[in-house]
């Protein structure tokens, strides 16, 4: 079953504007979470992660937001370029049960001039 | 952070063949991790090997047609064995580095005709 669910599968966004991704969990044990971006052909790359003992994490113009009770987080691009256009996973981990990633099915972000 | 060279970048294999797909991270790592994207689906972990011990496999992959070698700390290899097109996907070595921080390989993507 699905443990990380990112319910919207593209974002359209216009350049400059902000982009929010958002993502749920059900397993409570995750405690580590993490944004990574895809492009056609290439590997993920690490963008963003938070930890369960924070609720915002920022690193230049991206924000990843954790609402443990709603199990919920989200990832903001402020102000969102051209070049982010590409497919965001976001994932989980539980750190005391080995550490492998739990992925979402992805959000296909197209940032248009 | 690691840099992980995976080949091959992608390869079309008859059915009943096996393929065998390498991973080579520029330094060493304990935690190494294979993953499996199949079309418009999420990454979805196949096994994890660690070094010294036998590999893990999740619910669905066994050792039989995923044989998974891990001599040392910087290399390992994924075998899909008695392929059939059901296979065809996007295959991905991942390490977890020494900074809490996992890095992927550019990905493998097979198609079985």
């Amino acid at each position: 079953d699905q443990q990380v669910k990112q319910n919207s599968p593209s974002l359209s966004v216009q350049e400059g504007r902000i982009s929010i991704l958002n993502c749920d969990y059900t397993n409570s044990m995750f405690d580590y979470f993490l944004w990574y971006k895809k492009y056609p052909a290439e590997g993920p790359t690490f963008l963003i992660s938070i930890s369960s003992i924070k609720d915002k994490n920022e690193d230049g113009r991206f924000t990843v937001f954790l609402n443990k009770s709603a199990k919920h987080l989200s990832l903001h691009i402020v102000p969102s370029q051209p070049g982010d256009s590409a497919v965001y996973f976001c994932a989980a981990a539980d750190s005391n049960s080995g550490y492998a990633l739990n992925f979402g099915k992805g959000t296909s972000l197209l940032v248009t001039p | 952070s690691a840099v992980i060279s995976q080949k091959p970048s992608r390869d079309i294999c008859q059915r009943g063949t096996s393929l065998t797909i390498q991973c080579q991270v520029d330094s060493q790592v304990t935690m190494m991790f294979w993953y499996r994207q199949q079309p418009g689906q999420s990454l979805t972990l196949i096994a994890t090997a660690n070094q010294g011990s036998e590999a893990t496999y999740e619910s669905g992959f066994v050792i039989d047609k995923f044989p998974i070698s891990r001599p040392n700390l910087t290399f390992s290899t994924l075998t899909v064995s008695n392929m059939s097109p059901e296979d065809s996907s996007i295959y991905l070595c991942s390490v977890l580095t020494g900074s809490g921080g996992y890095t992927f390989g550019s990905g493998t993507r097979l198609t079985v005709v």
